[in-house]
């Protein structure tokens, strides 16, 4: 009864390669988000997507790209990967009820290591 | 632009007693606050939203309470399975429900 898995849970590459990360949610929510937390554990937006439509798109190389085949799935590209990018990214999703913001819930992380 | 800042960075705690994490923010229109857990290895596990000043909630051993300027996390008589960095993070303006989030406290409570 997993609510929001990723896929790998490891990623080891070479510096220029292209991957890969998929998330799905199966907790119905409308909006899934991408984060990207750096060594010091700080954890910072990258992209969000409603109903597959992306709405956050925050000063991220376009090396990174996303996609939101359906609701429930938002997949990162990354495109001629840096030493920079290693890092771990989150996926997350939230519901949309009434006029409230409401609370994200994430997935267990991409360990993203580039050699 | 918005801010968080949490305090203290880390804190260490013997179990049973009892203490609390800050969280400062400047932002424009808040939105929520938001507590988080996380765990070494894992993703962050949400604990609390707070919408105005004033809220108060409560999980077992956690009390979150929201001033127009800060948050605090109250933890009473901790134990070792407390012990993981809490996050706060806030939502604000127009956003569309982008959080910002603090750098959090590490909390280790001994036995």
């Amino acid at each position: 009864d997993t609510a929001v898995s990723q896929t790998p849970k490891y990623l080891v590459t070479q510096m220029g390669n292209d991957k890969s990360i998929k998330c799905e949610q199966n907790l119905g929510h409308d909006t899934m988000y991408w984060y990207k937390q750096d060594s010091k554990k700080f954890l910072k937006i990258m992209f969000s997507y409603n109903n597959k439509e992306l709405i956050i798109n925050e000063t991220v190389p376009n090396r990174f790209s996303p996609k939101s085949p359906d609701k429930a799935h938002l997949n990162l590209h990354i495109n001629s990967l840096e030493l920079g990018d290693s890092a771990v990214y989150f996926c997350a999703s939230s519901p949309r009820r009434g006029g409230h913001y409401n609370e994200q819930f994430f997935g267990p992380g991409t360990r993203l290591t580039v050699l | 632009e918005d801010q968080v800042t949490q305090s203290p960075e880390a804190l260490r705690l013997q179990e049973g007693e009892s203490s609390s994490l800050n969280c400062s923010y400047t932002v424009s229109g808040l939105r929520g606050l938001f507590w988080y857990r996380q765990d070494p290895g894992k993703g962050p596990e949400f604990l609390f939203t707070l919408y105005s000043a004033g809220e108060e909630k409560e999980k077992e051993r956690l009390k979150a309470t929201l001033t127009k300027k800060e948050s605090f996390l109250h933890i009473t008589a901790p134990k070792p399975e407390d012990s993981a960095t809490y996050l706060c993070a806030v939502q604000a303006g127009t956003g569309f429900q982008k959080l910002v989030f603090g750098t959090g406290t590490r909390l280790l409570v001994s036995p």
